[in-house]
């Protein structure tokens, strides 16, 4: 069974613009969640998405969203990049929302210049 | 609020010897599950071990064990025989309902 896959890999981008995180998710899964990855803030929770629906939302501003699928996949979308936005993007897939284990993808590196 | 903390932003151990990674949580909580997640350089985390609230015993996978003790909402994880192939950023994390949370990582580093 295929892992968790995110595209792209690497994107670099500039202050003012705004991107699209894509993830798929785990054949059968249907909750995918969003984290971002920083050398400082560790890991932080973005949101996660069940059947087309977000359940959850971490402390992030407005300029962060995201949707789901009808076949899981997810995209995340960040507008108004700014440099602090620079970071590992995790996408991460489980069963759904109340299964115990995540699988990771291995991430996106965004960088905005 | 729920919160994890991982004291140890760095460890080193010597291969084949045995290391512990400390982590402790701040819930109100009394059903959650707590996992350790490790991120090898460069390559995607995977899990390593995880911890049922409501099991008493201690959970071990291979050569990773975790010495749990839910009253003092602590969680740590041992590594026996270290090996090089171990080194990486260890991820406490903790789980309830359908919230993640997840400590500031340890970055491990095994010494020929």
């Amino acid at each position: 069974k295929a892992g968790v896959t995110q595209t792209p890999r690497y994107l670099i981008k500039t202050r003012g613009q705004q991107v699209t995180l894509s993830c798929s998710p785990i054949s059968g899964h249907r909750s995918v969640s969003w984290y971002q990855q920083t050398p400082g803030q560790g890991l932080q929770f973005l949101f996660e998405y069940f059947s087309e629906t977000q359940r959850n939302k971490g402390n992030f501003p407005g300029r962060f969203s995201g949707r789901q699928f009808s076949n899981s996949r997810s995209e995340m979308n960040v507008s108004t990049l700014e440099l602090g936005d620079s970071a590992l993007y995790l996408c991460a897939s489980s069963l759904g929302i109340t299964e115990n284990e995540q699988y990771f993808g291995p991430g996106t590196r965004l960088t905005v210049t | 609020a729920q919160t994890v903390t991982q004291s140890q932003p760095e460890m080193s151990v010597q291969e084949a010897e045995t290391v512990t990674l400390s982590c402790t949580y701040d819930t109100s909580e009394s059903d959650y599950y707590l996992f350790w997640y490790k991120q090898p350089p460069s390559r995607q985390m995977i899990l390593v071990i995880r911890q049922e609230a409501y099991k008493q015993q201690n959970a071990t996978e291979n050569r990773f064990s975790v010495n749990f003790q839910k009253a003092a909402k602590s969680f740590s994880l041992k590594i026996s025989d270290s090996q090089l192939g171990d080194a990486a950023m260890y991820f406490c994390a903790y789980r309830t309902g359908n919230q993640f949370y997840f400590g500031t990582g340890t970055s491990l580093t095994v010494i020929p």
